[in-house]
């Protein structure tokens, strides 16, 4: 059964970088038609989608964040990456690790990480 | 971006009750409309895809329907523990977007 699981600091200083690290167990993370993606959550409002690698090596970013954010992804380790510059308290938020999976043309969010909350605060 | 807008916000329904959650997309998005249920302090978690397609382990009480732009999530006999935040999402075309959220409560 396939799991995943966040993880990294929970303060970051402003102006600096976030990032976190999703471990992927019971599967690879380099086979199967997915998009590993990460989402974001600030206390008590909505679900932000952050952005996603495709197992075939394509990513995709939210415009909104697009300047500042990158994800990567280990296939030794089986693991994705968020990294996040130049933070404001506005990124304060639980962080999400997820896979996208594929039926027929449609895509959803099948699995998710528990969530990892980040504080950006000096 | 593709704008999601729920209806309503939140509301307060019986055991027993018949609860519909509505989703307005900003523009048509075929059936790529996805529902999802987030308890406090959990990761949401897929209840239903592609608009009606009920996923693995979810309770038959739970069902979809819409097109283009309008889309409905139904509970047919509301039970304790589906207090919680329903969220539509769109897949249609990234970024990939979330309605605002419903939260329901048990009366």
């Amino acid at each position: 059964q396939v799991q995943l699981q966040e993880s990294g600091p929970g303060l970051v200083k402003p102006s600096q970088t976030l990032s976190l690290t999703c471990t992927v167990s019971g599967g690879s993370i380099s086979t199967g038609n997915y998009y590993w993606v990460w989402i974001r959550q600030p206390a008590g409002k909505g679900l932000e989608w952050i952005g996603r690698f495709h197992t075939s090596g394509s990513t995709n970013y939210n415009p909104s964040l697009k300047s500042r954010v990158a994800i990567s992804v280990d296939t030794s380790k089986n693991q994705f990456s968020l990294e996040l510059s130049s933070v404001t308290a506005a990124d304060t938020a639980v962080y999400y690790c997820a896979r996208e999976r594929q039926w027929l043309a449609y895509w959803y969010f099948d699995l998710w990480g528990r969530g990892t909350l980040v504080t950006v605060s000096s | 971006d593709i704008l999601m807008t729920q209806s309503p916000s939140s509301l307060s329904a019986s055991v027993g009750d018949r609860v519909t959650v509505t989703c307005r997309a900003s523009q048509s998005i075929n059936n790529y409309l996805n529902w999802y249920q987030q308890k406090p302090g959990k990761a949401p978690k897929v209840l239903i895809y592609a608009v009606s397609t009920l996923q693995s382990g979810v309770p038959s009480r739970f069902s979809g329907s819409g097109s283009e732009t309008d889309f409905t999530l139904t509970i047919s006999s509301l039970q304790p523990e589906d207090s919680a935040t329903y969220y539509c999402q769109q897949s249609y075309t990234t970024p990939h977007t979330f309605g605002q959220g419903t939260k329901l409560e048990i009366k």
